[in-house]
This record gives C-alpha cells, structure tokens and sequence, in this order.
C-alpha cells in the first residue's frame, strides 16, 4: 500500500525553466492538493481538485498550472521557474476532507 | 493578520513530561479541528480531528477545543523522543479546504 508518491524527490532548476511534479495516490480518494511549505509559513494550497475532471485554485495559485489526469493523478506544473519558488512541495489526498495523506514531498531548488 | 496562529517554538521539554501545544484561530466559521505531525523531511500525518468543544484522547495524545475562546491545544502525556517533531493544528473550512497553523517544532530531550 504505496500512498501517496511524488515524484521526484529532489530536483534544481535555472531559472525559466519548466518542470513537472507528478503525484499519484492509491487509495481511491476523490479529493487531491498540492501544497509548498515554506519556514515559518506553513502549508499554503496552490491548487486542488475536489473530484476527477475538477480544479481549482488555492491561496497561491500564480506561476503554476494543474492537471487532474485521473482519479488516481494530479500533477503540478512551473512554467518558468523563478527562486520564489524554491519551496518543498507536497501533494496529498483525501477521501473525507479531514484525514489528508501526504506524499513525503519534493525538495525544489530555483537557482 | 493570520486566520491561525501557532507559536513556532521551539519547545523543548524533557523525557516524560506533559506537552501542551497551541493555536488560536480568529474565524468562528471552523468547524473541524486536526492536529498533524511532522517529523524531519516527511510530509505531515493525521494525528488526531475534532468537531466540538471539549476533550478527545487517544492514547497519550488529547485534543481539546474551546469554541467560545477560538483556541485548540494538543497534550501529549508521558512525552518520548520520538515524539520530537513539528506539530502543525488545521482548521478545515468548506468542504476542501484546511487552514494551517505554521506548526510548533517540539524537542523532547532523553
């Protein structure tokens, strides 16, 4: 019973690039979130998908597209990464809106 | 000002004592209460959700929630090091979304 997976777990980029974080969970759960959690911030929601087909923008949505590939997918996109998006990224899922499962993250570096 | 507030700490106790970890939230409109823990580069996992006011245990783990003051507390009794980690209290409001506390990061020293 894998979870929640995100793939990679570490990854630098040069700014302007792009890059895809790719998150896939097992467990038949409806609802799916991506979140970065920054010092002394905490997590803040960039975007979620309520159900398959559906998404929708969080508390820090610019510079960040979303795909809803399945009910099993979710994948976070950077268009053009800029160093303000140094961040960990976590992708988690749920199928009651209370106990969310978390992926064990992606360390992102913007040099 | 934050709709969650949550002392970053960190709080360091020794072995075997009573934790009380904290936040205030400032919207009456929260229902649901969970407190999560995080330990070092792992994402966070449920410990423990609430609805109403007053007590839920769970082991050596209780959350109490007092509506009338907008405040929630995590007691964890019989403190072990492997219960040093970050602590972080979400609220949720709707039906999809949490409001994160920024998380207490708890040493509990042998």
């Amino acid at each position: 019973n894998a979870g929640v997976t995100q793939t990679p777990k570490f990854q630098v980029l040069k700014t302007g690039q792009s890059m895809t974080l790719q998150c896939a969970q097992d467990m038949n759960h409806n609802s799916m979130y991506w979140y970065r959690q920054d010092p002394g911030m905490g997590l803040r929601l960039i975007y979620y998908s309520a159900s398959e087909g559906t998404t929708d923008k969080g508390e820090v949505p610019n510079g960040y597209n979303v795909s809803r590939l399945n009910k099993r997918e979710f994948s976070l996109r950077l268009e053009s990464a800029a160093p303000s998006q140094t961040s960990v990224y976590f992708c988690a899922s749920t199928i009651s809106g209370y106990g969310y499962t978390f992926g064990s993250g992606t360390r992102l570096t913007v040099v | 000002q934050k709709e969650v507030e949550q002392d970053p700490g960190p709080l360091s106790v020794p072995e075997g004592a009573i934790v009380s970890l904290n936040c205030t939230y400032s919207n009456s409109a929260f229902q649901y209460f969970m407190w999560y823990r995080q330990y070092s580069r792992k994402g966070p996992e449920l410990l423990m959700y609430t609805y109403s006011s007053g007590n839920k245990e769970d082991g050596r783990f209780t959350a109490q929630v007092d509506k009338s003051s907008k405040y929630i507390s995590l007691f964890i009794r019989d403190s072990q090091p492997s219960d040093s980690a970050t602590y972080l209290c979400a609220l949720k409001r709707g039906n999809y979304q949490l409001i994160w506390g920024a998380g207490t990061k708890l040493i509990i020293k042998p």
